[in-house]
């Protein structure tokens, strides 16, 4: 019963430090998705999956990279961090071919750049 | 483009009380539309969802109404609780890859 797992959960970096979120999904979704969380913003997509082996931009890429490594997993890179870039990251999946299409998320990644 | 726009918070209200939160939408031809709930320190969980105009989505004793000709997909509680304390968005699809566009979120705080 894992669904969308995470990590790191929490983790506090210097500016100019790079870093990698892991995400991982076990319910065999084809898309997933990359959202960061900020006060009074709601959930942006940074990036998204929509099948294995490809990879687009949202609506706020710029300082981000993606990999899709495969089917369950979906990486996020921060080359050079930035304070702008603190705020709650979620990883999520889907199988978007359904009609409602329902997003699973993880439990989030809380990054802080100083 | 797409956006969502739900009212702000944080609204607090005590136990059993009615709970609406306002939600309207702005899209290009007909999305998908849903409430998710954030509970203190997890993720993003589905709570609704409807896809056609007048269809109703109900779960936990939440419901929400897809009106079309208000753009609007409020959500309604009769009687809340103290567990009901959350982030609540609302979101709407309207591409096939299952994209959504997210509102700002609403606290809801709910005393005993």
């Amino acid at each position: 019963n894992a669904g969308v797992t995470q990590t790191p959960k929490f983790q506090v970096l210097k500016t100019g430090q790079s870093m990698t979120l892991q995400c991982a999904q076990d319910m065999n979704h084809n898309s997933m998705y990359w959202y960061r969380q900020d006060p009074g913003m709601g959930l942006r997509l940074i990036y998204y999956s929509a099948s294995e082996g490809t990879t687009d931009k949202g609506e706020v890429p710029n300082g981000y990279n993606v990999s899709r490594l495969n089917k369950r997993e979906f990486s996020l890179r921060l080359e050079s961090a930035a304070p702008s870039q603190t705020s709650v990251y979620f990883c999520a999946s889907s199988e978007a071919r359904s009609g409602a299409n329902v997003l699973t998320f993880g439990a989030g990644s809380r990054l802080t750049v100083l | 483009g797409d956006s969502v726009t739900q009212m702000e918070g944080p609204v607090t209200l005590s136990e059993e009380a009615f709970l609406t939160i306002n939600c309207t939408y702005t899209a290009t031809g007909y999305p998908s539309l849903f409430w998710y709930v954030q509970y203190p320190g997890e993720g993003l969980q589905l709570l609704l969802k409807a896809t056609k105009a007048d269809d109703k989505g109900s779960n936990k004793g939440f419901e929400a109404t897809y009106r079309k000709e208000t753009t609007s997909f409020h959500l309604e509680k009769g009687s809340v609780q103290v567990s009901d304390s959350a982030v609540y968005f609302c979101a709407l699809k309207t591409d096939s890859w299952g994209k959504l566009q997210f509102g700002a979120g609403t606290q809801v705080v709910v005393t005993p």
